[in-house]
C-alpha cells in the first residue's frame, strides 16, 4: 500500500552540528515531497519542499534531496541551532482516487532535539 | 489576514455524543484536507476534497463525515464520538495544484 517511511524516530544532536533525516516512499507516481516542522503544541509548517524533476534544493540552512530511483528523500539542516528543536514530518504527494485530485501521506516523524 | 481557523479549539464530550469539527479558510484554496494527529505523531488522512460538492475518504474515515457545500467551509462530524476519538483533529488546504498544505491550529478533542 502507500506508505511513506521515516527515520530515525528521535535525533538528538550537539548545537553546530548537522541533522540528517531520511524517508522512503513507495509509490513511484509521487511527484512532490515537502518538509514539515511542527513545534509542541502549534501547526506544522512547511520548512523545504522538492518536485520530482530536481535532485537537489536548499534554503539557507536547509537543503533537501531526491533520489527518484531509490524512491529516497532526506532532510539535511546544518549549524543546527536550539530552535531548530521540533518535530519533523516529511510527506509524499499521491494522486487520488479521482483525476485531478491529490492526497499527501505523511511519515510518521522525527523528533529532534538540539542540545546548547 | 488569509488564514485557516479551526473551532472549537478544545473539546470535551461524552461517549455516544455527535459533534461537528468547524474549518474555514480564507486562503481562496480549492482542495481541503482533515487529518487526525496524536500529540507528535504522524499524521493521518481522514478526508478530503478537491472543490465543492466532492469529497474522497481517507484511512480513518470510517467513522465521520465531512461536507463541502461552499469552498470556503470544510466541517467535520463524527456521528457518536467514542474515547479512540481523543485526539487532534488538523484542518489543511492547498490550491488546486497541489502543493504547500496549510494547516489550521487544530481542534484537540477529548470523548470521556
Amino acid at each position: 500500500g502507500e506508505n511513506v517511511e521515516q527515520h530515525p524516530s528521535t535525533l538528538s544532536v550537539q548545537e553546530g552540528d548537522s541533522a540528517v533525516i531520511k524517508c522512503t516512499y513507495s509509490d513511484s507516481a509521487s511527484n512532490y515531497f515537502p518538509w514539515y516542522k511542527q513545534e509542541l503544541g502549534k501547526r506544522p509548517q512547511l520548512i523545504i519542499d522538492i518536485r520530482s524533476n530536481v535532485g537537489e534544493k536548499k534554503d539557507q540552512r536547509i537543503a533537501v534531496t531526491l533520489n527518484k530511483t531509490a524512491k529516497h528523500f532526506s532532510l539535511h539542516i546544518t549549524e543546527t541551532q536550539p530552535e531548530d528543536s521540533a518535530v519533523y514530518f516529511c510527506a509524499a504527494r499521491l494522486r487520488g482516487s479521482t483525476s485531478g485530485t491529490y492526497k499527501y501521506i505523511f511519515g510518521t516523524g522525527t523528533r529532534l532535539k538540539v542540545l546548547a | 489576514e488569509a488564514d485557516i481557523y479551526q473551532t472549537p479549539r478544545y473539546l470535551v464530550i461524552g461517549t455516544g455524543k455527535k459533534i461537528t469539527l468547524e474549518c474555514s479558510q480564507t486562503m481562496g484554496h480549492d482542495k481541503m484536507y482533515w487529518y487526525q494527529q496524536d500529540p507528535g505523531m504522524e499524521l493521518h488522512l481522514i478526508h478530503y476534497s478537491y472543490g465543492v460538492n466532492s469529497t474522497e475518504k481517507g484511512d480513518l474515515s470510517s467513522e465521520s463525515t465531512v461536507s463541502r457545500i461552499r469552498t470556503e467551509h470544510f466541517p467535520l462530524t463524527l456521528e457518536s464520538a467514542r474515547p479512540s476519538h481523543t485526539s487532534q483533529y488538523l484542518c489543511a488546504s492547498t490550491r488546486l495544484r497541489g502543493g504547500e498544505q496549510f494547516f489550521g491550529p487544530g481542534t484537540r478533542l477529548t470523548v470521556l
